[in-house]
């Protein structure tokens, strides 16, 4: 079973902090994405990676840095945490490549950050 | 980029009747539609995909539809069970381009 987990299922912090997100897979995925979701708003994309060092930004990167050191570990960064980031963080982990028949996406519980 | 709407946001339905839920996208370049359910606590899971050269595929009591045509696709879930209550997202994707595009999310009740 492929298995996708976050560091941490609620977290608390303050406006100005930096947070710290972690997600980690163990398939050997080379393709990891950090979301946020929202009532009504659906899974935006706020970044992915598809290999070590690697990162392209998505829907909604604005306020967010991501880090992928290691191939099964992607983090996500918010350098000044705002009250607008409250939210629920997915991650998620995926094997596809050009000649993969397989596209589908593992994720991860997901962390509730609340900024207060 | 892509656009992906989904209706109803909330749909109510007496176990074992039958549940339809509706998306549109909005690039003709998609070729990738996954249907992910969302139970309570836990992260999206997918349940069935298809790609554009199908217009229909079923697994059990599911089965997705898609109109190439008219850039819509959709979700029947028949003989709804208690354990259908959950939130089920649409998604599209131009394949090559790796990332998903999700619709906004349908919360399905299926009441005893």
């Amino acid at each position: 079973d492929v298995k996708v987990t976050q560091s941490s299922r609620y977290l608390v912090k303050r406006t100005g902090e930096k947070v710290f997100l972690e997600c980690v897979q163990d398939m050997d995925h080379e393709n990891m994405f950090w979301y946020r979701q929202d009532p009504g708003l659906g899974l935006r994309l706020i970044y992915f990676s598809y290999d070590v060092k690697m990162k392209e930004k998505g829907d909604i990167p604005e306020g967010y840095s991501v880090s992928r050191e290691k191939k099964e570990r992607f983090s996500l960064i918010l350098e000044s945490a705002s009250t607008n980031q409250t939210s629920m963080y997915l991650c998620a982990s995926s094997p596809w490549t050009s000649g993969s028949k397989s596209y589908e996406q593992y994720f991860g519980p997901g962390t509730r950050l609340t900024v207060t | 980029g892509e656009n992906v709407e989904q209706h109803p946001s909330t749909l109510s339905v007496q176990e074992g009747d039958s549940a339809v839920i509706k998306c549109t996208y909005s690039d003709s370049a998609s070729n990738y539609f996954p249907w992910y359910k969302q139970e309570l606590g836990k992260g999206p899971q997918l349940i069935i995909d298809i790609r554009s050269n199908v217009g229909e595929k079923k697994d059990q009591r599911i089965a997705v539809t898609l109109n190439k045509t008219a850039k819509h696709f959709s979700l029947h879930i028949t003989e709804t069970q208690p354990e259908d209550s959950a939130v089920y997202f649409c998604a599209a994707s131009t394949g090559s381009a790796r990332q998903l595009t999700f619709g906004s999310g349908t919360q399905l009740t299926v009441l005893p």
